[in-house]
């Protein structure tokens, strides 16, 4: 059974970095494709971007600025930084398997505040 | 950027049929758009139903089916019911800028 879980700080201060890690069991990360995707509170789904085995990565153009996936096959887990960060970054965060998109983790709430 | 159109709001009779549909801003959605549909229910994670345009995941119910339609990407739900009320986004590749964009999603009641 595939199963993935994001972990990081629920809290945030403006201006720092926000970082999550989303850990993989059931399935080898490797030679495949991984996700984010963030809610804030009350509203859609956005698409933050996603990173293959090999490291390639693709970001939404409206955080690539601020926005760094990595993967580490050895540990089977990805993570996001997102830096920068301000109120408009408060969010519950998703990682996702991706192309296609099957497993999603069950999300982790960030809130940016002082 | 592209943008991603879907209904705010549908509601449907339990039993019913509907359609929702997704538009892309940047012309008719074909299968290179790789659409995805996606349910979630509040305060749950989002589950992907529908995969590269019409393809369903072995728990997807059968009831859900999906197609181009009209220059656009849609689900179709027949036979309603009360447990299918949700919110659906579809998302669509870019294939320009090699990201994804969501819809901001259509909210469906079953009435």
């Amino acid at each position: 059974q595939v199963q993935l879980r994001e972990s990081g700080p629920g809290l945030v201060k403006p201006s720092e970095t926000l970082s999550l890690t989303c850990s993989v069991s059931g399935v080898s990360i490797g030679r495949d494709y991984w996700g984010w995707v963030r809610q804030p509170p009350g509203k859609g789904l956005e698409y933050i971007g996603h990173i293959y085995d090999s490291g390639s990565t693709n970001y939404n153009p409206s955080l690539q600025s601020r926005v760094t996936l990595s993967l580490d096959a050895s540990k089977n887990e990805f993570s996001l930084k997102l830096n920068s960060v301000t109120a408009a970054d408060t969010a519950v965060y998703y990682c996702a398997r991706w192309r296609p998109i099957e497993y999603w983790g069950q999300g982790t709430l960030v809130i940016v505040s002082s | 950027q592209t943008v991603v159109n879907q209904e705010p709001s549908l509601t449907v009779s339990p039993g019913g049929t509907v359609t929702l549909t997704c538009a892309s801003s940047t012309g008719a959605v074909t299968s290179s758009y790789y659409p995805n549909w996606i349910q979630q229910k509040p305060g749950q994670a989002p589950r992907t139903l529908i995969y590269s345009t019409d393809k369903r995941y072995p728990y997807t119910p059968a009831r859900f089916s999906a197609s181009l339609l009209g220059g656009k990407a849609a689900l179709t739900l027949s036979g309603v019911q009360p447990d299918d009320e949700a919110d659906y986004y579809c998302v669509l590749y870019s294939f320009v800028g090699q990201y994804w964009v969501f819809g901001g999603g259509t909210k469906l009641t079953v009435l």
